[in-house]
């Protein structure tokens, strides 16, 4: 799998969008990025992937940059609850690949 | 709560006992996955099963580890000989191969300390 690079935190205001970067210089033709968020004392919990496209759901959206190289998760209004530390993982799937690499992540703080 | 489950949700015990843990996955996904997490770290994978079968161990899990999923259901995975590096969180996930997106759902975890 493709190594990513992430900030190691960031803080965002409350009520406001919060972008966080991600890196993944490697990555190949098949492979897809992944974003993964683990609240305090809980298990990671999906948030988005994609190839190429951007994509949008109820969580956040993704844009990745036309040559891939680098990608922007996007919560669009930040609240306390998305304090959090967020992965972004590069990896061969969906239907094929079978385990998530993580690296160490963003810890996101959202300040009132 | 159709959620992954694992029990238990904390463990403490003394250098050298046997522990096991189990996890009972999302209902017909046919995948499960054991994961370990130190603090400040991201999860590590352990291995892996497609339904009772175990098709990868990582370098990580030792021969003091062994996982199992006896019916493709639940799985359990035991520490034999504890040691003081072996505590940290140890994640349970599930997916369903071939449906969606393929996601990994977590459970909350089991929580290890070995004094």
């Amino acid at each position: 799998d493709a190594k990513t690079t992430q900030p190691p935190s960031m803080d965002c205001a409350e009520g406001r969008a919060a972008n966080l970067p991600c890196n993944h210089s490697t990555i190949s033709g098949n492979e897809y990025v992944y974003w993964y968020r683990q609240i305090h004392s809980q298990g990671p919990q999906y948030i988005i992937h994609g190839l190429k496209n951007n994509e949008t759901n109820e969580m956040a959206s993704l844009i990745i940059t036309e040559d891939r190289k680098s990608s922007t998760l996007i919560l669009p209004h930040a609240t306390l609850r998305d304090t959090a530390v967020y992965y972004c993982i590069v990896r061969v799937g969906p239907s094929n690949d079978y385990k998530l690499s993580f690296g160490a992540g963003t810890t996101v703080t959202v300040r009132a | 709560d159709t959620g992954v489950s694992q029990d238990p949700r904390h463990k403490i015990t003394k250098r050298g006992q046997n522990v096991t843990f189990r996890c009972d996955p999302i209902s017909e996904h046919n995948r499960l996955y054991w994961y370990r997490q130190t603090l400040g770290q991201g999860p590590e994978f352990l291995t892996y099963f497609q339904n009772e079968a175990q098709l990868e161990k990582s370098r990580l899990l030792s021969d003091r580890f062994s996982a199992e999923r006896p019916k493709g259901s639940f799985s359990t995975l035991e520490i034999q000989r504890t040691e003081q590096g072996d505590s940290a969180m140890y994640l349970c996930a599930s997916s369903s191969l071939g449906q969606g997106s393929n996601e990994q759902f977590f459970g909350p975890g089991t929580r290890l300390t070995v004094l």
